[in-house]
């Protein structure tokens, strides 16, 4: 069984500021069923990239997804104040612990 | 638009049972493979089980599986979850997802929560 492991857990940063979220695989990955979603409070998650790298409809150019094999990462160019959230990624039926973007 | 609306749900003891309920539309249901998942409070998201198109291929995750049982009504648009012998960890907010291809989950029920506590 594929084990997900989202780092870091927390990350605090300001509006602006790049994030950048990793989510490493116990095994090699096909990229093509790397997912990330984003879930606000009280909200359902929201697929942010499929494939690994490419982006849902009507998601900003400010999220990007990158990465092969065991390591893959969601980036967050500029923060806007609606990104403050939780970020999960998933494989077929793991999904990872996720990282949180609190406001710093 | 697609729907998922979601019904059942609510406060059980231990040991007792839940049946939660999925209503689709907006879309062809019997050409979608169903997924259930769940989040404790405050916790991550967890898959539960999926099933085929008609209903002839299912799985469980691990921790409810031989207590839960996926089933759907093509007939009806619904996927069901009956969740027996629960636990205090199994409480959670439970989502029918919609599979659109490979566990990618783009459309989601509204969740609901159980709750088990005696």
């Amino acid at each position: 069984e594929i084990v997900l492991t989202q780092s870091p857990g927390t990350l605090s940063l300001s509006p602006g500021e790049r994030a950048t979220l990793s989510c490493r695989a116990s095994q090699s990955l096909s990229g093509t069923h790397l997912f990330w979603y984003q879930q606000k409070p009280g909200q359902t998650p929201r697929v942010l990239i499929y494939g690994a790298s490419t982006r849902a409809t009507g998601i900003p150019d400010r999220f990007s997804g990158s990465g092969s094999g065991t390591d893959f990462t969601l980036t967050i160019s500029r923060l806007e104040p609606e990104d403050f959230a939780v970020y999960y990624c998933q494989q077929s039926t793991t999904f990872g612990g996720g990282t949180k973007v609190e406001i710093k | 638009e697609v729907q998922l609306v979601q019904s059942g749900g609510g406060l059980v003891q231990p040991g007792g049972s839940l049946r939660l309920s999925c209503a689709a539309s907006g879309f062809t249901f019997n050409d979608y493979w169903m997924t259930w998942v769940r989040q404790a409070p405050g916790k991550g998201l967890e898959w539960l089980a999926n099933i085929n198109r008609d209903g002839s291929v299912i799985n469980y995750v691990g921790s409810v599986k031989g207590r839960f049982t996926i089933s759907r009504d093509n007939a009806k648009n619904s996927v069901y979850l009956q969740m027996n012998s629960l636990r205090v960890e199994d409480t959670a907010v439970y989502y029918c997802t919609r599979d659109d291809g490979s566990s990618l989950f783009f459309h989601w029920g509204q969740g609901t929560l159980a709750t088990v506590s005696s």
